[in-house]
């Protein structure tokens, strides 16, 4: 079967770094992507790994390691409107989603 | 530019009862098109893509159907609701190929089955 997995609830701190990682299990995989969904809303892109290495795209990187089937988003200088809930994909042909990761700023 | 719009966006319909929801999208040709649906505090789970008129894919077995009747059209569709069809409902577009790994959404259809 194919699967990502994500944990499930991230806390931090406003101005703060944090890091979700995901690993995947999939077949034909050809790169990971992130997603953001706010409350109620539909979720929106944020960056897409082909190639092992990291994506820098503002305060936003996204990182994969193929030989590790692994990938994670690291979200710098944290803002209250970062909370939101944050999927990573797996490109085989369509996109597989992963469970997500609550994320919760606080002041 | 592109835009994709799904309707209706929230409905409440009873067990047994027929679905159809419609997504369209504009200024673009080709599009692959999606299907996902996504329970409460869940990840999206694919139902249909689409490469093409008259070529759709089926993830999951159940009650559900697709069709594509047009190019930018998606319609999915039942012919009896079951209450575990309830949840929100996302069509989505790419590329052809899926090459930069983006995908734009609609709006969603929340779908409350009583």
């Amino acid at each position: 079967g194919q699967s990502l997995e994500q944990p499930s609830e991230v806390t931090a701190v406003e101005g703060a770094i944090v890091q979700i990682n995901c690993t995947y299990q999939t077949s034909g995989f050809y790169g990971l992507s992130w997603y953001q969904q706010h409350d109620g809303g539909a979720p929106t892109f944020l960056s897409y790994n082909a190639l092992d290495g990291l994506e820098e795209t503002g305060r936003f990187s996204s990182f994969l390691s193929r030989s590790d089937s692994y990938g994670y988003l690291l979200l710098q200088e944290l803002q209250m409107k970062d909370s939101a809930s944050y999927f990573c994909a797996a490109r085989t042909g369509k996109l597989i989603f992963g469970q997500g990761t609550t994320l919760q700023v606080k002041p | 530019s592109q835009t994709i719009h799904q309707w209706p966006a929230t409905l409440v319909q009873p067990v047994g009862s027929p679905l159809s929801l419609e997504c369209t999208v504009e200024g673009t040709s080709n599009p692959n098109l999606y299907w996902y649906r996504q329970a409460a505090g869940r990840g999206l789970q694919l139902l249909f893509y689409s490469i093409g008129i008259d070529q759709i894919s089926s993830e999951v077995p159940q009650n559900l159907s697709a069709s594509r009747p047009q190019d930018r059209q998606f319609i999915l569709s039942s012919k009896k609701l079951l209450l575990s069809d309830s949840g929100f409902y996302l069509c989505a577009w790419s590329t052809p190929g899926l090459n930069t790994g983006e995908l734009f959404f609609g709006e969603g259809s929340r779908l409350t089955v009583l």
